[in-house]
């Protein structure tokens, strides 16, 4: 079956050090790959998107790396702040058309 | 401004009684989605509808139904056939296009009594 695995433990890390996540998946063959942000009781945010033909994405201090014979994308923020701290979901494109399945997600703190 | 909005925010039910959380958007999106949320959980798939008058079960539908009868709404029933209702409801809206992302609502959150 599908899976879509994320650290399930926390990460707690300094403030101004790099934070990377990683998104693990099998029995996928997506054609792209999308990060949210989920701050507690409110809905996900978009952040990323990166194809599969795409090794690598950036936006401000994000980048998104797509390696699709590892069947595995790396969520890094640099310089982190503490206003990072949130949980972050990675999400595939399901085959049949453009809904999405979701991993549990991430639990990021940044500490001062 | 546009964007997505669910209401109640907060909802309590008895249990074995049915109710129908509402979602609108106005951001002309031809797709709109059903998920659910447990404490701990990722998002899981209810239903969802990429045109006006057709609809798809999602992972977890069973308990649940769902109409699209204008564009801008898409509301969900929680059936008393569900076992267990309790839980955080999210709406989302994409636009027509493989690659687009999804725009959330602020969510409901249920409690079945």
């Amino acid at each position: 079956s599908q899976k879509i695995e994320q650290n399930s433990e926390a990460l707690n890390i300094q403030e101004g050090k790099t934070a990377t996540l990683t998104c693990n998946y099998t029995n996928y063959s997506p054609a792209y790959l999308q990060w949210y942000r989920q701050d507690p009781g409110r809905g996900p945010v978009f952040l990323l998107l990166i194809r599969e033909n795409e090794k690598e994405k950036r936006k401000e201090r994000l980048k998104v790396t797509f390696d699709t014979t590892l069947k595995q994308s790396l969520f890094h923020i640099t310089a982190s702040q503490p206003a990072d701290s949130a949980t972050y979901l990675c999400a595939l494109a399901l085959n049949s058309g453009y809904a999405l399945n979701f991993g549990k997600g991430t639990s990021l703190l940044v500490t001062p | 401004d546009g964007g997505i909005t669910q209401s109640p925010k907060y909802l309590f039910r008895k249990e074995g009684q049915n109710v129908t959380l509402s979602c609108e958007q106005n951001l002309n999106h031809d797709a709109m989605y059903w998920y659910r949320q447990d404490p701990g959980q990722g998002l899981r798939l209810i239903y969802y509808s990429q045109i006006v008058n057709d609809f798809q079960k999602g992972d977890i539908a069973e308990g649940y139904s769902v109409s699209r009868e204008k564009k801008e709404s898409f509301p969900l029933t929680v059936t008393s056939a569900q076992k267990n209702p309790t839980a955080f409801y999210l709406c989302a809206s994409t636009s027509s296009g493989r690659y687009n992302e999804q725009f959330f609502g602020p969510g409901t959150r249920l409690t079945v009594l």
